[in-house]
């Protein structure tokens, strides 16, 4: 039969090392941009979010620049464990009516 | 908390058929939504609701139709199902005051098969 593979961008990695996700974003009035994590068979869960006046944030093991100029968002994984391994998705919020506009995905995988 | 649950899990419908997907949420959100994601893609907005009674349509609407008659629960109704439709439905859910942007939590997901 077809296949119904995901036909994601995907980022290998080595246990341990650091990881760099990308993301465009399209709309430059957003007020709130997101990280989420989905592993398999699951809904998508926050990782952090950044406002449109930051142009850094740091969480746990976690770190996200945004770039207003080129309309750019990166998430930045420390020290990447295998269970990291899972899809990443950047989100755009307005604080109207908190609509999230998704980007597409990234999947991230981890070697042991 | 349970926070966000869906049910069924998993459906198979066959073309022309109606069902209803069930969300419920217990952490007292006022607002509500429903996505889709077909493989390989992000999520799209299908509905959302801003408080008990209020619903408005996301980016892709068409083929289906909510309402929110109580806090807890936005039910998501498909009412001539296509293959179109065959999908991964989630719904979620969120906090809002004063204008201020809260995080949006999110049920398992309901896997769906028109065919």
């Amino acid at each position: 039969g077809e296949s119904v593979g995901l036909h994601l961008p995907t980022l290998s990695v080595q246990e341990g090392d650091n990881s760099i996700i990308n993301c465009a974003y399209s709309n430059s009035a957003s007020d709130y941009f997101i990280w989420y994590k989905q592993e398999s068979g699951k809904g998508p869960q926050f990782i952090i979010d950044i406002r449109s006046n930051m142009d850094k944030r740091q969480g746990q093991r976690v770190t996200v620049l945004l770039n207003k100029t080129v309309k750019h968002l990166s998430l930045q994984i420390a020290a990447t464990q295998p269970g990291d391994s899972a899809v990443y998705f950047c989100a755009e919020q307005d604080t109207g009516f908190q609509k999230l506009v998704f980007g597409t995905g990234t999947r991230l995988l981890v070697s042991p | 908390n349970a926070g966000v649950t869906q049910t069924p899990k998993f459906r198979i419908l066959k073309i022309g058929q109606s069902m209803t997907l069930q969300c419920t949420q217990d952490m007292n959100h006022n607002y509500m939504y429903w996505y889709r994601q077909d493989p390989g893609m992000g999520l799209k907005l299908i509905y959302y609701s801003v408080g008990a009674g209020i619903t408005d349509k996301g980016e892709v609407p068409n083929g289906y139709n909510v309402s929110r008659s109580t806090t807890e629960d936005f039910p998501l109704r498909l009412e001539l199902a296509a293959p179109s439709q065959t999908s991964v439905y989630f719904c979620a859910s969120s906090h809002q005051a004063g204008g201020a942007v809260y995080e949006q939590y999110f049920g398992p997901g309901t896997r769906l098969t028109v065919t």
